[in-house]
């Protein structure tokens, strides 16, 4: 069975600064996504970043960017200029995208803190 | 576009009665997914459909959770009787499969509290 696993259960960053969050999977596949999920006090979860696995290429969305090491199964996320609003839980989670396969498995979560 | 769309945001109920949580997909997505979330156990997916049809249900605890979808448009997951150990949140999300590259869309969830 896949697992995801969040080392990290709580980190903290100063306002603007940079900070990383870890991220292991094991998996036999070797097609596969992988996701960066944030959900803020609201609770509802919304989709930060998303890696196919066949891509060598890092994928970027504006602040966010992931370090995706295929062969150590590790997909790290890093937030760069750190703002208030990024403070929530976050999630990574992964998906080996086979027909009728279609279900996320998700780790434990991360809870971000933004220092002003 | 709205939303995955669930009600009620929050139940409270006491032992033993019966609740149904309810969710609206996003229109022409065909596969609808129910989740649940604790303190101690994370997100675990309860059951998934693909086309109104439960693909895998192995995440139900037990007989007492059942979920249906009788449309594409409209799913529900009942509990019957309650117990305390069912209060979580649930969330249910939907995806439009093949070609999606299996990204789900959350509703804001369902808080559910069992006394």
């Amino acid at each position: 069975a896949q697992t995801v696993t969040q080392s990290q259960p709580e980190m903290s960053v100063q306002e603007a600064e940079t900070v990383t969050l870890s991220c292991t999977y094991d998996t036999s596949e070797s097609d596969y996504y992988l996701f960066w999920y944030k959900q803020p006090p609201s609770r509802q979860m919304i989709l930060v970043i998303r890696q196919e696995a066949y891509k060598q290429q890092n994928a970027t969305e504006n602040r966010f960017s992931v370090n995706f090491q295929k062969a150590a199964k590790s997909f790290s996320l890093k937030i760069s200029d750190s703002q208030l609003g990024d403070a929530a839980m976050y999630f990574c989670a992964y998906n080996v995208g086979n027909f009728g396969n279609e279900k996320l498995t998700f780790g434990t979560g991360t809870r971000l803190t933004i220092i002003p | 576009d709205a939303g995955v769309i669930q009600s009620p945001r929050h139940e409270v109920t006491e032992m033993g009665q019966e609740v149904t949580l309810r969710c609206k997909p996003i229109s022409g997505h065909d596969y609808l997914f129910w989740y649940r979330q604790t303190m101690m156990r994370g997100l675990e997916l309860l059951i998934y459909f693909n086309n109104n049809v439960p693909i895998d249900d192995s995440g139900m605890p037990e007989d007492r959770f059942s979920a249906k979808m009788p449309n594409a448009s409209f799913s529900t997951l009942k509990i019957q009787p309650s117990e305390p150990r069912d209060s979580a949140v649930y969330f249910c999300a939907s995806s439009v499969g093949r070609g999606n590259t299996g990204e789900l869309f959350f509703g804001e969830g369902s808080r559910l509290t069992v006394l």
